[in-house]
């Protein structure tokens, strides 16, 4: 069975942090995103990357940055992490292109206190 | 901006009805049409995709298309209780843009 595998199911991490997530998938896929998910908010765009070392802003890419050193593994870094950022992270991955939709992980709650 | 717009619900039908989830979008060039269900706490996952105008059927799903309106939408035929979810349309090629999704409630 395929999988998007993301590291944590739920963080809860201190103000000022920096909050490393981490995704994994087993797809060969070229394609991966980051979004974040909040109620009426729907998702959001952080960065995407299309292939290895290669990385694209989305909709709301202030306050993270991503890194992509190999083709199955796509980290989304909170270099100092605030309240705002208190959300559902969801990884996902495709084909290049998206012809056949996203495959995304469980997500990652995370709780900045 | 390309947006996909959808109206948020609940939308409520009874067991056995049909139920009807619409999305509009604004990229007229846009090629890939996705329907991806949502559990309360969980990820989305991809139940339906459709590229060419008119209608395609999986099982109680049919989702419809038509470029010329900027439409599509997912009709769930025979709704069931596991049916109620929160429904995300998504449009794009090699990046979608998802809407803000539609809560259907199927009553017993």
């Amino acid at each position: 069975d395929v999988k998007v595998t993301q590291s944590s199911r739920y963080l809860v991490k201190r103000t000022g942090e920096k909050v490393f997530l981490e995704c994994v998938q087993d797809m060969d896929h070229e394609n991966m995103f980051w979004y974040r998910q909040d109620p009426g908010l729907g998702l959001r765009l952080i960065y995407f990357s299309y292939d290895v070392k290669m990385k694209e802003k989305g909709d709301i890419p202030e306050g993270y940055s991503v890194s992509r050193e190999k083709k199955e593994r796509f980290s989304l870094i909170l270099e100092s992490a605030s309240t705002n950022q208190t959300s559902m992270y969801l990884c996902a991955s495709s084909s290049s292109p998206s012809t056949y939709g996203y495959t995304f992980g469980s997500g990652t709650r995370l709780t900045v206190v | 901006q390309k947006e996909v717009e959808q109206n948020s619900g609940p939308l409520s039908v009874p067991e056995g009805a049909i139920a009807s989830l619409n999305c509009t979008y604004s990229d007229r060039g846009s090629q890939s049409f996705f329907w991806y269900r949502q559990y309360s706490g969980k990820s989305p996952e991809l139940i339906m995709f459709i590229y060419s105008n008119g209608d395609k059927e999986d099982g109680r799903f049919t989702a419809q298309l038509n470029k010329a309106s900027q439409y599509v939408s997912l009709l769930i035929r025979d709704s069931q209780p596991s049916d109620s979810a929160t429904y995300l349309c998504a449009v794009g090629y090699q990046k979608v843009t998802f809407g803000i999704g539609t809560k259907l409630q199927v009553i017993p």
